[in-house]
């Protein structure tokens, strides 16, 4: 069974605050990594797709890196805005089969 | 609006029943992928179909089966229904495979009475 894990489980920033979380996952057979964003009451929206070690997304105020030698991935939020409250899914893509973490819950208070 | 469309939206059954729960993707891609998030688990992937093939197969009962057809849309059928069901079925739709974004369907919400 393979382990993605996310830490912090849940995060409470102030507006303006910049903040990053991780996702770690296994270091071999690593085929892809996805983050998705998943808002109350909606469906996940797909934020990036991590494929080459050094790998370094960027969308708005959003960034993700990755290291897949050692097996983590960071999404990082630089100043924080209340629409960005949601939970943030990544997913480790291994033999076509995605393995989700259980996600950061992250809210910003105005 | 991701462009992928599930039907039907809610799903109400008893146990032992069976139902079919339908995916149309967006318009070119040619994988579906479905998922299942129960209340008490996090988003598990079930299977996966690229063109009409099965391509990849995550934690899916026996009791469930799916399969996609020429029009690329597919379908997800459940039978011999448990509680244990009761769950969030989403279906996601990609142009190929595992390195390019999923899109998310609105999901079904299936409950077993």
């Amino acid at each position: 069974i393979l382990n993605v894990e996310q830490s912090p489980q849940s995060l409470h920033v102030q507006e303006g605050d910049s903040t990053n979380f991780t996702c770690s996952f296994p270091s071999s057979n690593f085929y892809a990594l996805h983050w998705y964003r998943w808002e109350t009451a909606k469906s996940p929206e797909a934020l990036f797709v991590m494929t080459l070690n050094g790998d370094e997304k960027k969308k708005g105020r959003i960034s993700a890196t990755l290291n897949t030698k050692e097996g983590y991935s960071y999404l990082y939020i630089k100043g924080s805005q209340p629409e960005d409250s949601a939970t943030y899914l990544c997913a480790f893509v291994n033999a076509g089969k995605s393995t989700f973490g259980d996600g950061t819950t992250l809210t910003v208070k105005p | 609006d991701s462009g992928v469309t599930q039907t039907p939206k809610h799903l109400i059954t008893a146990t032992g029943q069976r139902v079919t729960l339908r995916c149309s993707p967006r318009s070119g891609d040619l994988s579906v992928y479905w998922y299942q998030q129960s209340l008490d688990q996090g988003l598990q992937f079930l299977i996966q179909y690229y063109n009409g093939e099965e391509r990849a197969k995550g934690n899916i009962l026996e009791r469930f089966s799916a399969q996609q057809f020429p029009d690329l849309h597919s379908e997800l059928n459940l039978s011999s229904l448990e509680l244990g069901d009761s769950a969030l079925y989403f279906c996601a739709s990609s142009p190929s495979g595992n390195y390019n974004e999923q899109f998310f369907g609105p999901g079904t919400r299936l409950t077993v009475l």
